[in-house]
């Protein structure tokens, strides 16, 4: 069963740093194209990052281009995003999600990680 | 970047209803899209794909139409764990983008 399991969320004061991790299992996890996602309260889904399955291809969102950085260890079967130069509209839930093999949308998504940017 | 108009943003059906929600893309994405189930605190839920294309183990109630601008997602008869949210998600162009979702209520 494939499975995604975000961890790292949490409270942290504007301007702070935080690295969220999604652990995966289920599947062959560095074959697999990955990518983040959020959901401010009360707004709807942003995507913000993709990275190829070695690590070498990524993209941004503008949002959070310079200040995000989408990395995997495929060893460890884990995504990461490093968030640094947090904001206040940085608060959300966070959630990464696998690319199908055979179309670029999402097939699986984790249940998410919440973030919280106040001081 | 591509905006994407979902509507309506909610609805209230009852069991055994037919239900159908669109969205509209501000440009073409030929057949370039998703569509979703999200119910709180759980991860959302791939249910078409390709616009048209049912997502192995949905059931066959759910079905997608649509291409360039306009799609539609349909439940032809609802059932009660059918009551979320669903949101269409375009993978055309980047950024990526997504309808602002609908809600689904029981009437």
């Amino acid at each position: 069963e494939v499975q995604l399991a975000e961890s790292g969320g949490g409270l942290v004061q504007p301007g702070g740093s935080l690295r969220l991790s999604c652990a995966a299992s289920g599947f062959t996890f560095r074959s697999s194209w990955m990518h983040w996602v959020r959901q401010a309260p009360g707004k709807g889904l942003v995507w913000l990052s993709r990275i190829s399955v070695d690590g070498d291809r990524t993209r941004y969102a503008d949002s959070v281009k310079g200040r995000f950085t989408v990395s995997r260890d495929n060893a460890k079967n884990t995504l990461y995003l490093q968030m640094n130069s947090l904001k206040a509209e940085d608060t959300a839930v966070y959630y990464c999600a696998r690319e199908m093999v055979t179309d670029t949308l999402f097939d699986y998504w984790g249940q998410g990680t919440l973030v919280t940017v106040s001081a | 970047a591509i905006q994407m108009t979902q509507s309506p943003s909610s609805l209230s059906a009852s069991l055994g209803d037919r239900v159908t929600m669109t969205c509209r893309a501000s440009h073409g994405i030929r057949d370039d899209l998703g569509w979703y189930q999200h119910k709180p605190g759980k991860a959302p839920k791939l249910l078409i794909y390709s616009a048209s294309t049912l997502q192995s183990g949905v059931p066959s109630r759910f079905s997608g139409s649509g291409s360039g601008t306009n799609f539609t997602l349909t439940i032809s008869s609802l059932q009660a764990e059918d009551f979320a949210t669903y949101f269409c998600l375009q993978d055309n162009t980047y950024p990526y983008t997504f309808g602002q979702g609908t809600k689904l209520e029981i009437k």
